[in-house]
């Protein structure tokens, strides 16, 4: 079983430009949430789907959103990177009632 | 904010020493979790606590919860070298955002 999918893995991104995370999870989990991890704060809500067709704002979610078109899939997208948006990015699904959640792998963004 | 604190940030034992994470949180929860977190990976979930239990067990894991004072610990017993790790605590909150809430976490680093 694949879980959680992620990527790319890594990705050096210039200052300005866009990107989109991929994510893809097959446990048919309802929920869905982006998460970034940098050095020292742990990890910081970005955004969150508690299901298909919906979206909510975590901690964290300026300069980022994110679209939720199907149970499997939830995308997040740069529109316009800046520095400081160089993290470790965490995609993650759980089932009904936010109990165990799996996470992806990551994806190591730098923003230079 | 960061709903979960974790004390210490770390830690460092001797193989065959018990660890000892605890974690404090700010508001009223439906449930408490432990994650760990291998260098470099993703989270791996460990165990769940429910707002009305008290304490619980897993191998060689034992988690305890105090609502009163909004805190939590997890205890690893006989640690072992391959326990060396981060661990974060994360709750999910009984209103509002329906997603998990992390500490900063506890470097734990177990020398053999």
């Amino acid at each position: 079983t694949a879980g959680i999918t992620q990527a790319p893995t890594s990705q050096i991104l210039a200052a300005g430009r866009s990107m989109t995370l991929r994510c893809t999870q097959d446990m048919r989990h309802n929920a869905m949430y982006w998460y970034r991890q940098d050095l020292g704060l742990g990890l910081r809500l970005i955004h969150y789907s508690n299901t298909a067709g919906t979206t909510g704002k975590g901690e964290v979610p300026d300069g980022y959103s994110v679209s939720r078109a199907n149970t499997d899939d939830f995308p997040l997208t740069l529109a316009s990177a800046v520095p400081s948006q160089t993290s470790v990015y965490f995609c993650a699904s759980s089932g009904t009632g936010v109990t165990e959640a799996f996470f992806g792998q990551g994806t190591r963004l730098t923003v230079v | 904010s960061q709903q979960g604190e974790e004390d210490p940030q770390a830690l460092s034992i001797q193989e065959g020493e018990n660890a000892t994470m605890n974690c404090s949180y700010k508001t009223s929860i439906n449930n408490l979790q432990w994650y760990r977190q291998n260098s470099g990976r993703g989270l791996v979930h460990l165990i769940l606590i429910r707002s009305n239990e008290r304490e619980k067990h897993s191998g060689r894991l034992r988690v305890t919860l105090d609502t009163s004072k909004k805190s939590s610990s997890l205890l690893i017993t006989a640690s072992r070298a391959a326990d060396t790790a981060s661990y974060f605590c994360a709750t999910v909150t009984d209103t509002g955002r329906r997603a998990l809430t992390f500490g900063s976490g506890t470097r734990l680093q177990v020398q053999p």
